[in-house]
């Protein structure tokens, strides 16, 4: 059971650059989310999902768009890198009240 | 901002100590959950304990929660270097927010020396 599965695992981009963050979950789960992980800041929400369809805003989404491709998957793309986004992401999906996360992807845009 | 703040930033035992960290949030929750991250990798659910709840426990792990002071405990018994880990809690709204969202303070920093 692979649960939360996110490539790549690491990223170098130079501003200006775009790319897109995929995620993918085999739990069958409804809820997906979005959040990045700075130094001293914790996580914080960039975007959710609550079902195939539809997307919704949290926290931190300036400079971020996703997509609800079906139940399984959810990206995240970054159209103009910039080197504020340079952080962790990490991608959930939600059974219950609880969030299955997956090792994340380390982000640099030079 | 419902974000916790998890205190001590840091802490450092020895192995078989046990270890406590605390939460403090602001506005009123429907839970609370503690998660684990080892270095490198993605958060994992340890515990929930919901608001109408004041302790809870499992294995080595109890959770207290104090809504009248908005504030919750970690207590991690007999520590083990394999401990050793960031351990965040996140709240819940209590209304409002039906979809899951979770504010995840920055975390505490355990380590547990051999």
């Amino acid at each position: 059971n692979a649960g939360v599965t996110q490539t790549p695992k690491f990223q170098v981009l130079k501003t200006g650059q775009s790319m897109t963050l995929q995620c993918a979950q085999d739990m069958n789960h409804n809820s997906m989310y979005w959040y990045r992980q700075d130094p001293g800041m914790g996580l914080r929400l960039i975007y959710y999902s609550a079902s195939e369809g539809t997307t919704d805003k949290g926290e931190v989404p300036n400079g971020y768009n996703v997509s609800r491709l079906n139940k399984r998957e959810f990206s995240l793309r970054l159209e103009s890198a910039a080197p504020s986004q340079t952080s962790v992401y990490f991608c959930a999906s939600r059974s219950g009240l609880t969030l299955h996360f997956g090792n994340g992807t380390r982000l640099t845009v030079t | 901002s419902q974000q916790g703040e998890e205190d001590p930033q840091a802490l450092s035992i020895q192995e078989g100590e046990n270890a406590t960290m605390n939460c403090s949030y602001k506005t009123s929750i429907n839970n609370l959950q503690w998660y684990r991250q080892n270095s490198g990798r993605g958060l994992v659910h340890l515990i929930l304990i919901r608001s109408n709840e004041r302790e809870k426990h499992s294995g080595r792990l109890r959770v207290t929660l104090d809504t009248s002071k908005k504030s919750s405990s970690l207590l991690i018994t007999a520590s083990r270097a394999a401990d050793t880990a960031s351990y965040f809690c996140a709240t819940a709204a209590d209304r409002g927010s039906t979809l899951g969202r979770l504010y995840f303070g920055r975390g505490t920093q355990l380590t547990v020396w051999p």
